[in-house]
């Protein structure tokens, strides 16, 4: 089975840019997430996809970053403009989620290492 | 939401037994204690989860006592690959949250 696809791997901008990061879940998965995770952290919610929806967004800061799932599978991430304090690896997941949160397995991707200079 | 605790590191060696203790006083009925184990350079995986008493499976053991306010994560004669970071989450009707978790390394 595959996994949770992301790229890029690693990613390196200057402050005031502009990143995208892009996430294919497992085939089947209708719930997608995006973490963000600083070094010595643990993974924060950004926000979660049911399907093309929006489950939880209420991390993300919406003045800089977003996202979207349009056709209910791929997703990207965006953030414009970066700050310095955006440097993390951004890490994809995806689970079945058949609407119960105790059985909410999640599957994670590698994750993308951003460093803004 | 419940807050989880946990140590923010441990030292073991090679063939040992490793108990990684998670504190939850304020859980709730309904949550369940789930662990997820991080490897560098990696996203998180789900190891276990349980609600009372023991678990085990291929990966570890959960032991769970009657008032849940705690949990032990058991991993038996762990090897050098079994260095990470190991995350104790309780999981209810709020959304996954990860706290620092404890970061486990082996030494030969």
């Amino acid at each position: 089975e595959a996994g949770v696809a992301q790229s890029p791997r690693y990613k390196i901008i200057e402050k005031r840019q502009s990143v995208a990061f892009w996430c294919n879940p497992i085939s089947g998965h209708a719930t997608l997430y995006w973490y963000q995770q600083i070094l010595g952290q643990g993974p924060k919610l950004l926000i979660q996809f049911q399907n093309n929806g929006v489950v939880d967004d209420s991390q993300l800061p919406k003045d800089r970053f977003s996202a979207e799932r349009l056709k209910g599978v791929d997703s990207t991430l965006k953030i414009q403009p970066a700050k310095l304090e955006d440097s993390a690896v951004y890490l994809c997941a995806s689970s079945l989620y058949p609407g119960d949160r105790v059985n909410e397995k999640l599957f994670f991707g590698s994750g993308t290492q951003l460093s803004v200079l | 939401l419940a807050k989880t605790t946990q140590p923010i590191s441990m030292d073991s060696y090679e063939g040992q037994e490793v108990n990684i203790t998670c504190s939850h006083n304020n859980i709730a009925t309904n949550d369940y204690i789930t662990w997820y184990q991080q490897f560098p350079s990696q996203g998180p995986r789900f190891i276990i989860q349980g609600y009372k008493t023991k678990v085990t499976n291929e990966v570890a053991s959960l032991f769970i006592p009657a008032d849940r306010k705690s949990s032990t994560l058991s991993l038996p004669r762990v090897s050098l690959s079994d260095t990470a970071v190991y995350y104790c989450l309780v999981v209810g009707y709020s959304t996954l949250t990860f706290g620092k978790g404890t970061m486990l390394l082996v030494s030969p």
